[in-house]
């Protein structure tokens, strides 16, 4: 049984602070990793994508990957308040094998 | 503005009632995959779609059925509904062999089961 696990959170971080999201994985096959965000009712938006060990960085998201550990997480710099959302960690295996999700944790940013 | 469209986009059915969901794919998007999320829970795979036949299927029962037609639209079909049915679905068109990259996920379908 292929596992991806979140903490569910809440997460309260102050505006401005940064908030750190981890995931962890239990198929070592996984190859591919993904961060979406969902807001309430609706559906899940890519945010980032990550497929080799280090850290990927897009404004003021970075990704960081360790197949060694099967530990994927995701740093959000300089948190807003339109952050609040719930975000998903997702893994796949090779080419278009199904997305295995967590359960998501949710993100407050107080202002 | 999504390229998948779902409808119907809420819906209220019977235990026991039978249900369609529809999904059209973005345009060139010949899989189509589809989701289950309930209530606090991340999406779950029930199966995927392509060239009109099933490519893959999660952990549901055979009540759980669909169908791709040759425009590459979908339908997932649930019989015999039950109070756990109830969730968000989400359907996601995408290129063959290509990963969740490429996905593009429709609004979903809100499905509530009483």
């Amino acid at each position: 049984q292929k596992e991806v696990e979140q903490n569910s959170g809440p997460l309260s971080v102050p505006e401005g602070a940064i908030a750190s999201l981890n995931c962890t994985y239990s198929d070592r096959g996984s190859q591919s990793f993904f961060w979406y965000r969902q807001y309430s009712g609706k559906s899940p938006e890519l945010i980032m994508s990550i497929y080799s060990n280090g850290d990927k960085e897009d404004g003021r998201f970075t990704a960081q990957l360790n197949k060694a550990s099967q530990y994927v997480s995701l740093l959000i710099r300089d948190s807003q308040p339109s952050d609040s959302a719930t975000y998903l960690c997702a893994v796949q295996g090779s080419g278009n094998t199904p997305l295995v999700f967590g359960k998501g944790t949710r993100l407050s940013v107080i202002a | 503005e999504t390229g998948v469209t779902q409808s119907p986009t809420h819906l209220i059915k019977t235990r026991g009632q039978q249900v369609t969901l529809r999904c059209s794919s973005q345009s060139g998007h010949n899989t189509v995959s589809w989701y289950q999320q309930a209530l606090g829970q991340g999406p779950q795979f029930i199966f995927q779609y392509y060239r009109e036949e099933e490519n893959g299927r999660g952990n549901f029962p055979p009540r759980f059925s669909g169908l791709q037609f040759p425009n590459y639209s979908s339908e997932l079909n649930v019989n015999a509904l039950e109070l756990d049915d109830s969730a968000l679905y989400l359907c996601a068109s995408s290129l063959p062999g290509q990963n969740a990259y490429g996905y593009t996920f429709g609004s979903g379908t809100r499905l509530t089961v009483v």
